[in-house]
């Protein structure tokens, strides 16, 4: 079946950073994208951005542009999600998600069960 | 960016109600958006996509509809299993794909 798994969480320290990955399975992995979106504790959804895992190209939101850089390794089916510079208020469940891209429009239909992140001094 | 507004953000219904949730759009966004559903310490789960379309799997007691700048998501028949929180999403790829702040449907 088709599934996401994330990493394990991780504390870090203000200014460090961090890698989330998040291996697929049970598809094509290069037929779709993988968008990241996290959740600050008690918070909504705030999407991150996405990438191709066809040919790479990335969307990041604009308030990480700097900040976040999303990649992936065909090889083994691999989506990363690194954000530097991290800060009190990057402490969030980060999510992966596969998105489906068609005719403009684009949807994340399964999800990842969410990395921890915490960052404390 | 698009702005998208949920209301109510929080809603408080029996088995059986009819719920309905609206999202509305900062701008026009077609019919480019969808509809999750979270419950606590959990993912989030598509239930529809370019507004009406609803996802494979997901119960028919589950509709959207709507165009333009307002959406809604409606339950024809709340189930226990449904009480959760709500979100809408953009989905044009073009755009930042923006997220609604949520509704929480609780039990009355």
């Amino acid at each position: 079946q088709v599934q996401l798994v994330q990493s394990g969480a991780e504390v870090k320290k203000p200014g460090a950073s961090v890698k989330v990955s998040c291996k697929a399975s049970g598809y094509t992995f290069t037929s779709y994208g993988i968008s990241w979106v996290r959740q600050a504790p008690g918070q909504g959804l705030e999407w991150m951005g996405w990438i191709s895992a066809y040919n790479g190209n990335t969307n990041y939101a604009q308030k990480l542009q700097g900040r976040v850089t999303m990649t992936t390794d065909t090889s083994t089916s691999t989506a990363y999600m690194e954000l530097r510079s991290l800060r009190s208020d990057d402490t969030a469940v980060y999510y992966c998600a596969r998105g489906i891209a068609a005719a403009g429009l684009y949807y994340m239909d399964v999800w990842g069960k969410g990395t921890t992140v915490t960052v404390s001094s | 960016d698009i702005q998208l507004t949920q209301s109510p953000s929080f809603l408080s219904a029996s088995v059986g109600d009819r719920v309905t949730i609206t999202c509305r759009a900062s701008q026009g966004i077609s019919s480019y958006l969808a509809w999750y559903q979270q419950k606590p310490g959990k993912a989030p789960k598509l239930l529809i996509y370019a507004a009406s379309t609803l996802q494979s799997g997901v119960p028919s007691r589950f509709s959207g509809s709507g165009s333009g700048t307002e959406f809604t998501l409606t339950i024809s028949s709340l189930q226990p299993e449904d009480f959760a929180t709500y979100y809408c999403q953009q989905l044009n790829s073009y755009l930042p794909l923006t997220f609604g702040g949520g509704t929480k449907v609780e039990i009355k």
